[in-house]
């Protein structure tokens, strides 16, 4: 059973379009990160959240957490060819002692 | 500050052999994690090591066994080598056990035939 959810599985846009790809869980986290990861390559991080409600922004991206820190959205203003990738969310729960959880991951794809 | 690396970049074995991964973490961290991540899915948690003691582990068996060393390098030992176990294999780097910001190494892609 994934305890990290995320939808869409795969999305594929044009350059200049708004998306937002969600991470959902009916456990409560204490943190949650976002990464990014290339074909062939490690992920790398984009951003933590750990305060329920809480609103990072990193350039285009914006990322939030869900009041009661069992979901989270990550929206792309304007996504460019330079965005595509797999996109993940992790978290760690009060039961998951350090490992980090991960979803499944949402599959971009930006087209010029 | 270098980051995490790991070797080798690409692995071929064959099904009931045995391989060694190899990590070395970024600069000033002391805690390595190792995570598999099979074609079309998230990073699975194998285990993580904390001043040379394995600190916790996810679920696999115990053929999958790790060694940490004191200049806090790594290594991931897999045996008896299954063709599932053909995954990206990757390890991460932390500040410290328990710190949720996690770095990345390229990964290890292991193929067993």
């Amino acid at each position: 059973t994934q305890l990290l959810e995320q939808s869409p599985q795969f999305l594929s846009i044009q350059e200049g379009e708004n998306l937002t790809v969600y991470c959902n869980s009916s456990s409560v986290f204490s943190s949650l990160q976002w990464y990014r990861q290339e074909p062939g390559e490690g992920p790398v991080l984009l951003v933590t959240v750990v305060t329920g409600g809480e609103v990072k922004k990193l350039k285009r991206l914006t990322f939030q957490f869900g009041d009661a820190r069992k979901d989270s959205s990550l929206h792309i203003t304007a996504a460019q060819p330079g965005d595509t990738g797999l996109y993940l969310c992790a978290g760690d729960t009060e039961n998951s002692g350090y490992a980090l959880n991960f979803g499944k991951g949402t599959s971009l794809l930006v087209t010029p | 500050e270098t980051g995490v690396t790991q070797s080798p970049t690409h692995l071929i074995k064959t099904r009931g052999q045995q391989v060694t991964l190899r990590c070395s973490s970024q600069s000033g961290h002391n805690t390595v994690s190792w995570y598999q991540q099979a074609l079309g899915q998230g990073p699975q948690f194998i285990f993580q090591y904390y001043r040379e003691e394995e600190n916790g582990r996810g679920n696999f068996p115990p053929r999958f066994s790790g060694l940490q060393f004191p200049n806090y390098s790594s290594e991931l030992n897999v045996n008896a080598l299954e063709l599932d176990d053909s995954a990206l294999y990757l390890c991460a780097s932390s500040l410290l056990a328990g710190d949720y910001e996690q770095y990345f190494g390229p990964g290890t892609r292991l193929t067993v035939t």
